[in-house]
């Protein structure tokens, strides 16, 4: 147990449907990052937030949008997604943005684009 | 940030040490030297980083090479429960181009066989 919770931790969609990842961090720290691990890819960084403020955004496809109401959620929006979406999504929090910091990851949501 | 090459694979028996090697020829001198692991169907975990000199925790140990050049993460009695990718990952905190990322690459996959 991290102090990282995702949910769902599996997810089936249609190319069609609207649907949203959720995280939480029970752990105090001011920065959430979103990651996407592909089969047989490397994790790729999708958003990272600071003191709920987006700082980094790597040429995310605008079907998915972060949300970040306070330090402790982070929102992952999915709309019209296609298969090769389908994939691992993590999310991780660490204390601040600094890349000295450990990052602490939750479980992941495991998705399926049909 | 620089790169770091580590093996594909390695195999271990239980309650064997293991020595998990990376190199990283292109180190620069203020680069941490960090390393992760995930387990299968788990997100990536946080088990060491140093910068010059040996680090131990409760975890593992991590050697670094007098050159710095090269690293080897060391676990003292593997289990099974240590079967997992292993990364070893450069983190640069002064340089603030670096990124919030950590470059995961493809890691080492470790076997533990009883």
């Amino acid at each position: 147990e991290t102090g990282v919770t995702q949910t769902p931790r599996h997810l089936v969609m249609g190319m069609t449907n609207k649907k949203s990842l959720k995280c939480e961090q029970h752990l105090g720290h001011n920065a959430m990052y979103w990651y996407k691990q592909s089969a047989k890819k490397p994790l790729e960084l999708m958003f990272v937030y600071s003191l709920e403020e987006r700082v980094e955004n790597n040429s995310v496809p605008s079907r998915f949008s972060p949300e970040c109401p306070n330090s402790s959620h982070l929102f992952l929006h999915l709309h019209t997604l296609q298969p090769e979406d389908s994939a691992l999504y993590l999310c991780a929090s660490s204390q601040d943005s600094s890349s000295y910091n450990e990052q602490f990851f939750g479980p992941g949501t495991r998705l399926t684009v049909l | 940030d620089a790169k770091t090459t580590q093996p594909n694979s390695m195999e271990s028996n239980e309650e064997e040490p293991v020595h998990l090697p990376c190199n990283h020829s292109t180190i620069s001198g203020t680069d941490y030297i960090h390393w992760y692991r995930q387990l299968p169907s788990q997100g990536p975990e946080y088990v060491i980083h140093g910068l010059t000199s040996n680090v131990n925790n409760r975890m593992a140990s991590l050697a670094i090479a007098e050159d710095r050049k090269s690293s080897t993460l060391i676990l003292h009695r593997a289990t099974l429960r240590d079967a997992a990718v292993y990364y070893c990952i450069l983190r640069d905190p002064s340089n603030s181009n670096s990124g919030y990322a950590l470059n995961f690459g493809k890691g080492t996959s470790l076997l533990v066989t009883p």
